[in-house]
């Protein structure tokens, strides 16, 4: 079955960089996007970027681009998140999901199961 | 860029129905949406997607009693035959420009 593995719990200090990963299994990673969602405590779910894993096209949120990048290794079928100059409004739940789409965002119709990201000094 | 909005709560009896309602911005009548469910402590879960033409598909091992339809610019999810586990809150997602989108979530309380 379909399934997206993340790592665990991060705790950051301000100013750091955190670097999440996403372990797929059950489908062609190359034939789906991968979109990065987080939620704060409390609050809906943010849209941060999504990639391509087949070409490594990427698309980003008006307020993570040059703090967000994501990579993929298709060798593991592994996409990773790395966010950098964490502030503690950075604390929160991160996501990877499946994109239904190839080339394009599209409905997330496989979701991990969160990585929490803390930020504090 | 199209905006979702999302009432906060709902609330029904267990067994009966309910409909939640997503709205998308004036003008973006052409957009399809996706519904997740979250529970307390979990991560979202894919429900359907629901056209602009008012078809729907299930994600999944989502059961038939999840159901989908549009308006409109509003987008519809019908739970039927409610159960305790329905208790969630419901996310409205869409996409469009290089971006998705999502509303502000509904939590449904199952009386």
């Amino acid at each position: 079955q379909i399934q997206l593995a993340q790592s665990g719990p991060e705790v950051k200090k301000p100013g750091a960089s955190v670097k999440v990963s996403c372990k797929t299994s059950g489908y062609t990673f190359t034939s789906h996007g991968i979109s990065w969602v987080r939620q704060a405590p409390g609050q809906s779910l943010e849209w941060l970027a999504w990639i391509n894993p087949w070409n490594g096209n990427t698309l980003h949120a008006d307020n993570f681009r040059g703090r967000l990048t994501m990579t993929t290794d298709t060798s593991t079928s592994t996409a990773y998140m790395e966010l950098r100059t964490l502030t503690p409004d950075d604390s929160a739940v991160y996501y990877c999901a499946r994109e239904t789409r190839f080339g394009e965002v599209g409905p997330l119709d496989f979701w991990g199961q969160g990585t929490l990201v803390t930020v504090s000094s | 860029q199209v905006v979702v909005t999302q009432s906060p709560s709902a609330s029904a009896s267990l067994g009966a129905s309910v409909t939640l309602t997503c709205t998308l911005s004036s003008g973006h009548w052409r957009y399809d949406v996706a519904w997740h469910q979250q529970h307390p402590e979990k991560g979202p879960r894919f429900l359907l997607r629901v056209n602009s033409d008012g078809s729907h598909t299930r994600g999944d091992g989502i059961p038939d009693r999840f159901s989908g339809s549009t308006s409109g610019t509003e987008r519809y999810l019908t739970i039927f035959s409610l159960q305790s586990d329905d208790e969630a809150v419901y996310y409205c997602q869409t996409w469009g420009n290089g971006a998705q989108v999502f509303g502000g979530g509904t939590k449904l309380t199952v009386l």
